[in-house]
């Protein structure tokens, strides 16, 4: 059984750009949540994909947007970067949207310049 | 209302001692209580989780104890290891959403 796993590792981006992250769910899983972590924070949630639609938000603004393929994956789209941005964005599935048993991927480390 | 408070920030504990982190809530819509460890460079793993219907469960040497009417909930870690070392999270399930205390730097020492 292939865990979560997230691309790429690390990126450096210069403010105003946009990015995307990528995240492939555990096999069986169909859903995907998104989450920020800042240097010494826990986890805050951006969204949560549900067999390819969004199912709920966190308190971000529009420029962070995202997509769920037929597969599960997802991708985690940031337009206009702010130095604010540069954070840890995990990647989460579950095996439905109650997020009982939710497991992380290894993150991708964002650093804004 | 949608807060986790998690304390201590930072705990140091010998070899072999009893490690406690705590954290409380408000809101009484949280119905599922996971506690996570994270090591640097990884990403959160999942230790143990329980449901407000239990006052405590028990996995190893990880034991969650859980106070509905106090609305709080506590890790604590038996015969801690150096293995130990690392960051936990405790964290609430809210309407398919998971909101994270934030975080408590643990450190075992031989």
């Amino acid at each position: 059984e292939t865990g979560v796993t997230q691309s790429p590792t690390h990126l450096i981006k210069t403010r105003g750009q946009q990015v995307t992250l990528r995240c492939s769910s555990q096999s069986g899983h169909n859903t995907v949540s998104w989450y920020q972590q800042a240097l010494g924070q826990g986890p805050q949630f951006i969204f949560q994909y549900y067999r390819e639609e969004e199912n709920g938000r966190g308190n971000f603004p529009p420029r962070f947007s995202g997509l769920q393929f037929p597969n599960y994956s997802s991708e985690l789209n940031v337009n206009a970067l702010e130095l604010d941005d540069s954070a840890l964005y995990l990647c989460a599935s579950s095996v439905d949207r109650t997020v009982y048993e939710q497991y992380f991927g290894p993150g991708t480390r964002l650093t804004v310049t | 209302q949608q807060q986790v408070k998690q304390s201590p920030q930072s705990l140091i504990v010998q070899k072999g001692g009893i490690s406690i982190i705590n954290c409380a809530y408000e809101n009484t819509a949280f119905d599922y209580f996971p506690w996570y460890q994270q090591f640097p460079g990884k990403g959160p793993a999942l230790l143990i989780a329980i449901r407000p219907d239990v006052s405590e469960k028990k996995e190893g040497r990880f034991t969650i104890s859980f106070n509905k009417s106090a609305k709080q909930f506590s890790l604590h870690i038996m015969d801690s290891q150096p293995g130990d070392s690392a960051t936990y999270f405790c964290a609430a399930r809210n309407t398919d959403k998971l909101i994270f205390g934030t975080g408590t730097r643990l450190q075992v020492f031989p």
